[in-house]
């Protein structure tokens, strides 16, 4: 079965390292999603992907970055965390066409940052 | 530009009880509308869209939800809870030309009671 992924699942990280989720999906999505769900926020968008080597910036995309180098994988780096970027991060990808369709998510990462 | 407001944080309501949770979402063009579910420790599923034709949507586990274009409003119903329906409730909007881009509430916290 098509599944979408991430790792790790829970990351504890101190202020000022650079660190890097992992997102793969199987459904040979052309649309990748990351988000943060924060209390309060519900989920903002970070970085999103239409399709390889195409990246665009959500809502909150400061401290964050993201490549699409291959239809699967949509690896999400914080360049110099912060305790702000303490959150849940989430993983959705979608089909291309319309503008309407379901986006999958995967099981989220819990990062922490001291 | 669109946004979504979910007007309660929590909802409490025992077994058996009739629920419906509020969404109100704002847009300047066409709007395309989902309820989301989030289970503890798990990412999100779809529960429902709208999209387009009948107003009344019904999705799974019993769900359904209306569309009022009037009111902006896209609220969540289930005639009879169950304890496994104690979840995270999401509502969601994009929007034609939105790129399938969601914008999501702060969400919704079902708790079901005995």
């Amino acid at each position: 079965d098509a599944e979408i992924t991430q790792s790790p699942r829970h990351k504890i990280t101190e202020t000022g390292r650079q660190v890097t989720l992992a997102c793969h999906q199987t459904w040979n999505h052309n649309n990748m999603f990351w988000y943060r769900q924060d209390l309060g926020h519900g989920l903002r968008l970070i970085h999103y992907s239409y399709g390889v080597h195409d990246t665009n910036k959500g809502e909150v995309s400061d401290g964050y970055s993201v490549s699409r180098s291959n239809t699967e994988d949509l690896p999400l780096t914080l360049e110099s965390a912060a305790s702000s970027q303490t959150s849940v991060y989430f993983c959705a990808s979608s089909d291309l066409a319309g503008y309407y369709n379901e986006q999958f998510f995967g099981p989220g990462t819990r990062l922490t940052v001291l | 530009a669109q946004s979504v407001t979910q007007l309660d944080s929590q909802v409490p309501v025992f077994e058996e009880a009739p629920v419906e949770l509020r969404c109100n979402y704002s847009s300047s063009v066409s709007v395309y509308l989902f309820w989301y579910v989030q289970y503890p420790n798990q990412g999100l599923q779809l529960l429902l869209k709208y999209l387009s034709g009948s107003t009344l949507v019904k999705g799974i586990n019993g769900f359904e939800a209306e569309f009022n274009k009037s009111q902006t409003s896209f609220h969540l119903r289930k005639p009879s809870v169950h304890i496994s329906d104690t979840a995270e409730y999401f509502c969601a909007v994009t929007s034609q030309g939105g790129g399938n881009k969601l914008t999501f509430g702060t969400g919704t916290q079902l708790k079901v009671e005995l």
